[in-house]
């Protein structure tokens, strides 16, 4: 089955400067690709996906790159900010189910 | 608010229990996913249903099971519990069948499990 790996497991960055988490896919077949931002004792919420026909999808300081044929994804987030400290997961999917990374702790410091 | 609610909020029980975990999906979404989240742990996903069919089934263990019911909602049953089972379960529901697009999951405020 869909084997998703993340790097980072923690990232810390200083207000202002970038920040950037990584995911590799095991399954080629994949072809749906979020990334969910889950703060402090709430719920997972999407921040932004991609689909397997495109490359790169940006949504204001967000950024999501993918590399179908290495089989992996990148999100990007530029100045960074203290309420963008939280977990992100990236995610996989194919057919029916999602499957989701083991998440990054970012810390944002000001 | 994401329009999926779970209940309960918060459950203590005993080793050896059985305890059944409700999620209502946002109005018109068909698909309800169930995922456990464990301390420091992401989120495993244990299984989907669309319009009250199993669609996939991930790391669901023998001693849980599912059902999603006609007007949507679904259950995830847990028995025989033990000490491992603590988790936070999150239910989220979708527009999307999955099968060949899946789109946004909107979540749950999860349940609480706490097995004593």
């Amino acid at each position: 089955g869909e084997n998703v790996e993340q790097h980072p497991s923690t990232l810390s960055v200083q207000e202002g400067d970038s920040a950037v988490i990584k995911c590799t896919y095991s399954d080629s077949a994949s072809n749906y690709f979020p990334w969910y931002k889950q703060e402090l004792g709430k719920r997972p919420q999407l921040i932004i996906d991609i689909r397997s026909n495109v490359g790169e999808k940006k949504d204001q300081r967000i950024a999501v790159t993918l590399n179908k044929t290495a089989k992996h994804f990148s999100l990007h987030i530029t100045e960074t900010q203290p309420e963008d400290s939280a977990v992100y997961f990236c995610a996989a999917s194919r057919r029916n189910k999602l499957v989701f990374g083991a998440g990054t702790i970012l810390r944002v410091k000001s | 608010d994401s329009g999926v609610t779970q209940t309960p909020k918060h459950l203590i029980t005993a080793t050896g229990q059985r305890v059944t975990l409700r999620c209502s999906p946002r109005s018109g979404d068909l698909s309800v996913y169930w995922y456990q989240q464990s301390l420091d742990q992401g989120l495993q996903f244990l299984i989907h249903y669309y319009n009250g069919e199993e669609r996939a089934k991930g790391n669901i263990l023998e001693r849980f099971s599912a059902q999603q019911f006609p007007d949507l909602h679904s259950e995830l049953n847990l028995s025989s519990l033990e000490l491992g089972d603590s988790a936070l379960y999150f239910c989220a529901s979708s527009i999307l069948a999955g099968a060949t697009n899946t789109g946004e999951l909107f979540f749950g405020e999860g349940s609480r499990l706490t097995v004593l």
